[in-house]
């Protein structure tokens, strides 16, 4: 069973951005669609976009288009999350997820979780 | 994007049976998949492709579906079940290959 392990928490100014990597180890992520989730404190799940590190393009939920970028190194099975333009309201705990088989599509069966990333955006 | 739906909150008495639904237009396209998520923990894939559970996930859990919506059961529900459940499935629009989560369902054992 692969186990995604993400990088650590970080506080940021408003206005700023935060990168956020996804490491995988005891497998491959490379034709699997690895998705970024976001949980705000007391709230749901919501998710934010994915991509599929063997073909590089990501999609994103609309919400996200404008100030989000998923990007992957196949080379080191990394998968990274960039948010741009920061507000309060971005602070979450956020999660990588891999899905349960690979393809070309996603299938949103998200078998496999990083530990979280907690995100605090605050002057 | 669609949206899918789910009750707040539910309670269960010990070793009872709980139904927990999930409604939703891209349901009658798509599966949905169950993630139960307990304070401080991801979340964990239980239940996906309407009824299969991952390696290790107890067989009291199972899904379902009818039209728009799916529904996770537990069957002889523990204390170890108290948790919140989450539905989700691809976005109604193939096209858009997008994801949407439901709101999530609190589960309390009483």
């Amino acid at each position: 069973q692969v186990q995604l392990v993400q990088s650590g928490a970080e506080v940021k100014k408003p206005g700023s951005s935060v990168k956020i990597s996804c490491k995988a180890s005891g497998g491959t992520l490379s034709s699997y669609a690895v998705s970024w989730v976001r949980q705000a404190p007391g709230q749901g799940l919501e998710w934010m976009g994915w991509i599929i590190p063997l073909f590089g393009a990501a999609n994103h939920a609309p919400k996200f288009q404008d100030r989000v970028t998923i990007t992957a190194d196949d080379s080191t099975n990394t998968v990274y999350m960039t948010v741009n333009s920061l507000r309060s309201e971005d602070t979450a705990i956020y999660y990588c997820a891999k899905d349960l088989t690979g393809g070309t599509l996603g299938r949103g069966v998200f078998a496999s979780w990083g530990q979280g990333t907690l995100v605090t955006v605050s002057s | 994007s669609s949206e899918l739906t789910q009750d707040p909150a539910v309670s269960v008495a010990l070793g009872q049976t709980v139904k927990i639904t999930c409604q939703g237009d891209s349901l009658r396209t798509f599966s949905a998949s169950w993630f139960q998520q307990k304070p401080g923990q991801a979340p964990l894939l239980v239940i996906y492709d309407k009824n299969n559970r991952p390696s290790g996930i107890p067989d009291r859990f199972s899904g379902s579906r009818s039209g728009n919506t799916a529904s996770l059961t537990i069957t002889g529900a523990q204390a170890e079940d108290e948790a919140v459940y989450y539905c989700n499935s691809r976005d109604r629009d193939n096209s858009r290959n997008l994801v949407v989560f439901g709101g999530g369902t609190k589960v309390t054992v009483l």
